[in-house]
Parts: C-alpha cells; structure tokens; sequence
C-alpha cells in the first residue's frame, strides 16, 4: 500500500524559504487517479490545506497562501515538493504530504493516506 | 471565506453512540469527509462522500448528510475511539476543514 514521507529542514528563520520533500512508496505519483496535497496542522490547533498539484504539474493553491507557496513533482524520483516563501512565525506547524482521491468534479475528492508528518519551526 | 463548524469537544460513554456535528452554508449541497486524529499521529479518514467508509474502518463508524449539517456517528463507542475528529468539504476548489472535535470516551 501507499506510504508518503516528509523530509526536509525542522528548523527556518524567518524572511526564508521552506522547502519540503515527500517521497512517495508502494504507488506511483503518475497515477492520474490522485493528486499529491500538503496540509498543515500548527500545534494544539486544526488542519489547513496547502494546496495540490497532479503528476503533470498541474496546481491548486489555497488563495490567502497562493503569493507564497509553489509546489512541484519529480515523476523519475516518486517526489513532490512544497516551498513557502517569506514564512514568518505562523508557518510553523507540522506538514502532512497527503494522497488526494481525484474525482471529475472535485467535489468529491478526499485525502488518503497521510505521511506521518513533519514539523517545521520557524525562528530566529 | 467558507467555514465548516464543530463543537470542541463532546464525551460519550463507553458503549453508547457518540454524534459529531459539522455545518456548514449549503453543506447539503457538497460532500464531506471525516478524519480522526489520536494525539501525535497523523490525520486517519474514517468517511468519505458523505456516508462511505473505507474498509479498514470498523462498521461502528457511519456518516450522513441532511440540510448544512453532516454528521458522524460512532455506534457502540470504544475507549480507543477517544480522538480529534474533523470535517472536511471542498468550496470553490479549495478543501475547507472544520476546526476540530474533542471526543472523549467516558
């Protein structure tokens, strides 16, 4: 079965960029029945989408982070990749690279499985 | 921007049926899904579109939608369903989760 894993810096200073890595097992990213998500969960606190992309490069980023974030995959190497630009102290959180079940409307697209997660510190 | 709301926190007995909420404008109108998250784990979806459940879920676990309000039901709850519960529905593309439910098991 599937299994996604975060890796990356746990710890970026402010005014920097966050750069993620999730590799990806047991499935292919070019699997044109999902698209490839990261979520964010700050401490003690509730999950928010990042945004997706599809294994051809194709994105969707949440509108307030869309000035901020990019996101790319790596078919040959089974990756996709989150950055976040300019983070401040409210980027820190734990991220989560999560399989998205692609439906033809959208509206019934859902997130399964998640990678264990990764926290990101953002400080001085 | 779209909001899905959840109650904190709800307690159950062991045994009984606990009832998670989750509204939202016109939520009858989308499909939801629900995830469970025990403390330092990731994010597990428990339901899907509404009302299906993945096969490795127990039976236990079922979900509806009716007017802005879905909902997830845990029959017969077990200490091990002590857990964060989250809705989560799509708006304009972009995937809106509620902000959590506190369940514990009495």
């Amino acid at each position: 079965q599937v299994q996604l894993q975060e890796s990356g810096p746990g710890l970026v200073k402010p005014s920097q960029t966050l750069s993620l890595t999730c590799s990806v097992s047991g499935g292919s990213v070019n699997n044109g029945n999902y698209y490839w998500s990261w979520i964010r969960q700050p401490a003690g606190k509730g999950l928010e989408w990042i945004g997706r992309i599809s294994a051809t490069g194709s994105t969707k980023y949440k509108p307030s982070l869309q000035s901020r974030v990019s996101m790319s995959v790596e078919t040959s190497k089974n990756q996709f990749f989150l950055k976040v630009d300019s983070v401040t102290a409210a980027d820190t959180a734990v991220y989560y690279c999560v399989r998205e079940f692609r439906s033809g409307s959208g509206m019934f697209n859902y997130f399964d499985p998640w990678g264990q997660g990764t926290l990101v510190i953002v400080s001085s | 921007s779209y909001a899905l709301t959840q109650p904190p926190s709800l307690s159950v007995s062991a045994g009984q049926t606990a009832t998670i909420p989750c509204s939202g404008d016109n939520l009858g109108e989308k499909y939801a899904s629900w995830y469970q998250q025990k403390p330092g784990q990731s994010p597990v979806l428990v339901i899907y579109q509404d009302v299906k459940r993945p096969s490795r879920i127990p039976d236990r676990f079922s979900g509806s939608n009716t007017g802005n309000t879905v909902t997830l039901t845990i029959s017969g709850t077990q200490a091990l369903d002590e857990a964060d519960y989250f809705c989560q529905a799509w708006d304009n593309g972009v995937a809106v989760f509620g902000g959590g439910t506190r369940l514990t098991v009495l």
